[in-house]
């Protein structure tokens, strides 16, 4: 079983500042990765699918990168709206069985 | 747009079974595979199953293989999560999911809860 370790637990930014978040597997995963935003209350939604391929609607100060084992989701500058918990995926290739990160929390500094 | 509402969840008794149900419109519901993913409270995200667009195939996790069963009825545009033999571990918000290309989970539902106590 692929298990996915997200770090840091917690980032503590403010707002126009640059937000860095892990995700690592324990073994490589090829593309198969996606990142999800929750905030309080809400479902999740998707923001990358592929590693790096932003979904529908999703604005361009989100960006995903990485491959095999490592893999970054980047906010750019941060939006009041970005402080949420930040979640990746994996899918393994078959039997597909998808498992989650245990997220990231943004929070406002 | 895409909608998907969960109904069936509640309160029930350890040992017990319980059927979530999901209804889904505006978009052709046979087309896509569906899932279901679970959120205990004030945890993480856990996927449950995934049913195949046409039911040809379904895939569980292994918390609850064996226990639940996942299907579809694309003359109602429903999904459903059959529960049996429900553990107080399984307490969680039970979201239904629609996927894109590649089985991403990219529409959610609100949720329902069940609470086994």
């Amino acid at each position: 079983e692929i298990v996915l370790t997200q770090s840091p637990a917690t980032l503590s930014l403010s707002p126009g500042e640059r937000a860095t978040l892990s995700c690592r597997a324990s073994q490589t995963i090829n593309s198969y990765l996606a990142w999800f935003q929750q905030k309080p209350g809400q479902a999740p939604r998707l923001l990358i699918y592929d590693a790096s391929n932003r979904a529908t609607g999703i604005p361009a100060r989100f960006s995903g990168s990485g491959s095999g084992t490592d893999f970054t989701l980047t906010i750019s500058s941060l939006e009041p709206e970005d402080f949420a918990v930040y979640y990746c995926q994996q899918r393994s290739n078959w039997p597909p069985i998808f498992t989650f990160g245990p997220g990231t929390k943004v929070d406002i500094k | 747009q895409v909608q998907l509402v969960e109904s069936g969840g509640g309160v029930v008794q350890p040992g017990r079974s319980l059927r979530l149900s999901c209804a889904a419109s505006g978009f052709t519901f046979s087309n896509y595979a569906m899932h279901w993913v679970r959120q205990a409270p004030g945890k993480g995200l856990e996927w449950v199953a995934l049913i195949a667009y046409d039911g040809r195939f379904q895939y569980y996790a292994e918390s609850v293989k064996g226990r639940s069963t996942i299907s579809r009825d694309d003359s109602k545009n429903m999904l459903y999560l059959q529960m049996n033999s429900l553990r107080v571990e399984d307490t969680a918000v039970y979201y239904c999911v629609r996927e894109v290309t590649g089985y991403y989970m990219a529409y959610w539902g609100q949720g329902a809860l069940v609470t086994v106590s």
